[in-house]
This record gives structure tokens, sequence and C-alpha cells, in this order.
């Protein structure tokens, strides 16, 4: 079972802080990186579809880099506002394979 | 939205007895996921499909059983559930399998009494 990590677990920032978090995958066999945003008591959505080492993905204040060859990403949130409160998942998906998802960062901004 | 719809959206039922929930889309997706969600685990496959009567294992497949006899319906059964077995289950769709997105159902709450 490849081994796909989140961090934080979880976090609190105050309303107009920018935050970030990491996902760590595995380094070989990389094929994609997806992230997606997810709302308590709705399904998880879709944000971003990173492929190429050095890739840099923006929506909106959300952005996000990758580093296949060290096997990181990084999620990028500018000055937090309360409807980005979410749990924001990562999942690995590698050659002729399903997605391995990550455990999740919990964002929650304060007001 | 992806047209993917769960039913039924929540259920309790008691340890031992069947339980099936089903999956339905309208994009004619070739690829279907049964996942399910646990505190700290994030999502974990249980069982997907890749056209109809095609299906095969996830991470988390024992104690469950899938069946795909029409494009658009994906079942996943519990042939006899268990405490173990309480979960959000979640089911998502693709196109393809390689760097296709998958687009999720909105999630069935089973409680196993």
């Amino acid at each position: 079972i490849l081994n796909v990590e989140q961090s934080p677990q979880s976090l609190h920032v105050q309303e107009g802080d920018s935050t970030n978090f990491t996902c760590s995958f595995p380094s070989s066999n990389f094929y994609a990186l997806h992230w997606y945003r997810w709302e308590t008591a709705k399904s998880p959505e879709a944000l971003f579809v990173m492929t190429l080492n050095g890739d840099e993905k923006k929506k909106g204040r959300i952005s996000a880099t990758l580093n296949t060859k060290e096997g990181y990403s990084y999620l990028y949130i500018k000055g937090s506002q309360p409807e980005d409160s979410a749990t924001y998942l990562c999942a690995f998906d590698s050659y002729g394979q399903n997605f391995v998802f990550g455990p999740g960062t919990r964002l929650s901004v304060l007001p | 939205d992806a047209g993917i719809t769960q039913s039924p959206r929540h259920k309790v039922t008691e340890t031992g007895t069947p339980v099936t929930l089903r999956c339905h889309q309208t994009e004619n997706h070739r690829y279907m996921y049964w996942y399910r969600q646990d505190p700290g685990h994030g999502l974990r496959l249980i069982h997907y499909s890749y056209g109809v009567k095609d299906t095969d294992k996830g991470e988390v497949s024992d104690g469950y059983s899938v069946s795909r006899s029409k494009t658009e319906d994906f079942l996943l059964t519990l042939e006899s559930a268990t405490s173990s077995q309480t979960s959000v289950y979640f089911c998502a769709i693709s196109e393809s399998q390689d760097s296709d997105t998958q687009y999720f159902g909105p999630g069935t709450r089973l409680t196993v009494l």
C-alpha cells in the first residue's frame, strides 16, 4: 500500500491569514497529483490536477505547487476566508493504479 | 455538478443483515468507484469497476461485493453487515483511470448497530 501523508492534520487560522499545507507522496511511478476540497456534509470537489514537476496551478486565492522528484506538493491559500473552511485532500495517481488519498488537512478559518 | 446520485443517503441496520448501496450516474463514464471514509483515514477504495461486469478489488474489499450490470449503476453489497462497516460511503466516477479527475456522489451514511 502506497503511503500518502498530509500535514498538518488540522489547523486554525484567522480570517485574512495566509496558510499552506503539504502532501507527501512516493517519488517513483508518479503520474499525477490531485487536490480536492471537501466541505463538511458535502462530497469532495476537484481543485487541481498536477502532472509535471514544477507545475503551479492557481484558482482564485488558492494555488498549488508540485515537486515530483522529492515527492511533495504544497497548497497555499492567500487571505483565508471563513468559506475556505474545509478538509483538503490530496490523491496520488500512479501509472495503471487507482488513486491513493491522503488523510486530509482540516482547515478552520475563524472570523 | 456531475450527475451522480447515491441511495439510500442514510441507513441504520443491524449486525448480520445484508445491505446494498446504489450509485447511479448519468455521465456515461466508464470507471466507477466505491470508497469508505473514516476519521484519520481519508478515503479508502473498496472496489472499482472499469466497465459493465468488470470489477476489481481495492484496498479494503473484505466483507464487500459489487456488481455492475449497466454502465450507469454500481452496487455495493455488505453480505452480512458488521459494526466495523459503520462509515460514510462515497461513490465516484471518472472517464478514464490515469490522470483523470474523479467526481464524487453525495455519500451514504451507514450505521450498523
